[in-house]
C-alpha cells in the first residue's frame, strides 16, 4: 500500500542535542510538509517542500530545518532541542499534479521528548 | 490570512446518534475544505473533503455541507459507533495553495 512513513515513532532526546526525525512516502507526492501539533492543539505548519523548492513559515525557528534529498525522504533537524520542543512531528504529502487543491496526507507522527 | 474556527471543541454523543461539527473560515478565496479524524497517537487521516462547486458531499455515514455565501462547513455523522470516537479537525485551503489552516479540533466521545 502507498504510504506515509515516518521514523522512529518515538524519539526521546536530550536538551540541546541534536536530533534527525525522517520521513518517506511512496506515493510519488511532489509536495512535502513538516508539521508540529503539541497536546489537543491542531497541527502547526513548520515549512514544506514544493518540489524540491523549501518555503519556511514565518514563525518557525531557527532551530528547526529540513532536507529533502530526493522525491520520497525528507528529514526534520531540530539543532538544540529545548523542553518547549517536545511535541509529535507530523510529516505529510501532497500532489499538485492535475487539482487546483491538494489533499494532504499524513504519517503516523514522531512524538518527541526532551530531557 | 486565513482563520478558521471550529464548535463545539468537545462533544459528547450517544451510540446511534447524530454528530454535528461546525467550522467558519474567512478567507473567501478559499476554495478546498478537508475534515481530518485522529485518533489517540495516530496521524490525521482524511475522511471526507469538499471543494467549493459542490455545497454537499457524502459517504456512507458521513458528510459534509458546504455554505460559501456564509463561508460555514459542517460535518455531520450519522448513526454514530464508538469507533467515531477522536478528534476532528476541519481546515481550509485557497486555490493552488499549498497550505491548509487548520480548525482547533472537535473531540467527539460516543457513549455506549
Amino acid at each position: 500500500d502507498a504510504m506515509v512513513i515516518q521514523n522512529p515513532r518515538y524519539q526521546v532526546t536530550q536538551f540541546g542535542k541534536p536530533v534527525t526525525l525522517s520521513c518517506s512516502q511512496t506515493l510519488n507526492h511532489n509536495v512535502m510538509y513538516w508539521y508540529q501539533q503539541k497536546s489537543s492543539q491542531a497541527p502547526k505548519l513548520l515549512f514544506h517542500y514544493y518540489d524540491k523548492d523549501f518555503n519556511n513559515e514565518a514563525d518557525t525557528p531557527d532551530n528547526f530545518q529540513s532536507r529533502r534529498p530526493n522525491t520520497s525522504f525528507c528529514f526534520l533537524d531540530i539543532r538544540s532541542p529545548g523542553l518547549g520542543d517536545a511535541a509529535m512531528y507530523l510529516c505529510a504529502t501532497s500532489s499538485s499534479a492535475g487539482a487546483l487543491s491538494y489533499e494532504q496526507y499524513f504519517g503516523p507522527g514522531t512524538r518527541l521528548t526532551v530531557t | 490570512g486565513e482563520n478558521v474556527e471550529q464548535h463545539p471543541s468537545t462533544l459528547s454523543v450517544q451510540e446511534g446518534d447524530s454528530a454535528v461539527i461546525k467550522c467558519t473560515y474567512s478567507d473567501s478565496a478559499s476554495n478546498y475544505f478537508p475534515w481530518y479524524k485522529q485518533e489517540l497517537g495516530k496521524g490525521p487521516q482524511l475522511i471526507i473533503d469538499i471543494r467549493s462547486n459542490v455545497g454537499e458531499k457524502k459517504d456512507q455515514r458521513i458528510a459534509v455541507t458546504l455554505n460559501k455565501t456564509a463561508k460555514h462547513f459542517s460535518l455531520h455523522i450519522t448513526e454514530t459507533q464508538p469507533e467515531d470516537s477522536a478528534v476532528y479537525f476541519c481546515a481550509a485551503s485557497t486555490p493552488y495553495g499549498q497550505n491548509f489552516v487548520f480548525g482547533p479540533g472537535t473531540r467527539l466521545s460516543v457513549l455506549p
